[in-house]
């Protein structure tokens, strides 16, 4: 397997615009994490999915953040609109459960810069 | 409410020596701790998993051990090698599939040759 598939690896914006990150998991996983990584506030959980579905979102900060999840292998993350502050990595990860008994394994992240 | 607590500074070690990392929590009672190891410009990298009910796990020169008494988890590298520089993260869970697991923000390790 080739691992989580996370797209794009890099995206600059300027404040507005619309961002759409894109996430595959690996095949099998029925848990799907994204997640924010910054310096100030390190690794902090936005949302995740069990079987397709948002099980918490109340991570996400606001609602210009939304997240969807149509199938099995793919998964989206969008911030409409961008600001600034939204600079960080962006991380999607995948389970096999989602108990803490259960590895996570991560993408490479999308490094997100807004203008 | 719940916090993680990591070695802010980062850690500097001779190789070869025994690298030390440190976790501590607190308004929390986890079932599991896990540690994942992170590179720059790469997503974290699981490493090992320990539950409440054993005080130690080892896999190859990784060695963690979990005291809930003292709510703390101490991550060790033994016979440390410059390939062992990165950023380890420690995260907690608790026992439910509904619990999140919680990071924290990670030590640097550096590992001199």
């Amino acid at each position: 397997d080739a691992g989580v598939i996370q797209s794009p690896r890099h995206e600059v914006t300027e404040m507005g615009q619309e961002v759409t990150l894109r996430c595959k998991p690996i095949s099998g996983h029925d848990y799907l994490f994204w997640y924010r990584q910054t310096m100030m506030r390190g690794l902090e959980l936005l949302i995740y999915f069990n079987n397709n579905v948002p099980i918490d979102d109340s991570g996400m900060p606001e609602d210009r953040f939304s997240a969807k999840m149509p199938n099995a292998s793919f998964s989206t993350l969008k911030i409409q609109p961008s600001e600034p502050r939204d600079s960080a990595v962006y991380f999607c990860a995948s389970s096999r459960g989602g108990q803490g008994s259960y590895e996570q394994y991560f993408g490479p992240g999308t490094r997100l810069t807004v203008t | 409410s719940q916090k993680i607590e990591q070695n802010s500074e980062a850690l500097n070690i001779q190789e070869g020596k025994t690298a030390t990392l440190t976790c501590n929590y607190t308004n929390y009672s986890p079932a599991y701790l896990q540690w994942y190891r992170q590179d720059p410009g790469r997503g974290p990298v699981f490493l090992l998993l320990i539950r409440e009910n054993e005080k130690e796990k080892r896999k190859e020169r990784l060695k963690v051990t979990f005291d809930t008494t003292l709510k703390q988890s101490l991550f060790h590298i033994t016979a440390s090698q410059p390939a062992d520089s990165a950023t380890y993260l420690c995260a907690l869970a608790g026992y439910s599939s509904a619990s999140k697991i919680i990071f924290g923000s990670g030590t640097r390790l550096s590992i001199r040759p």
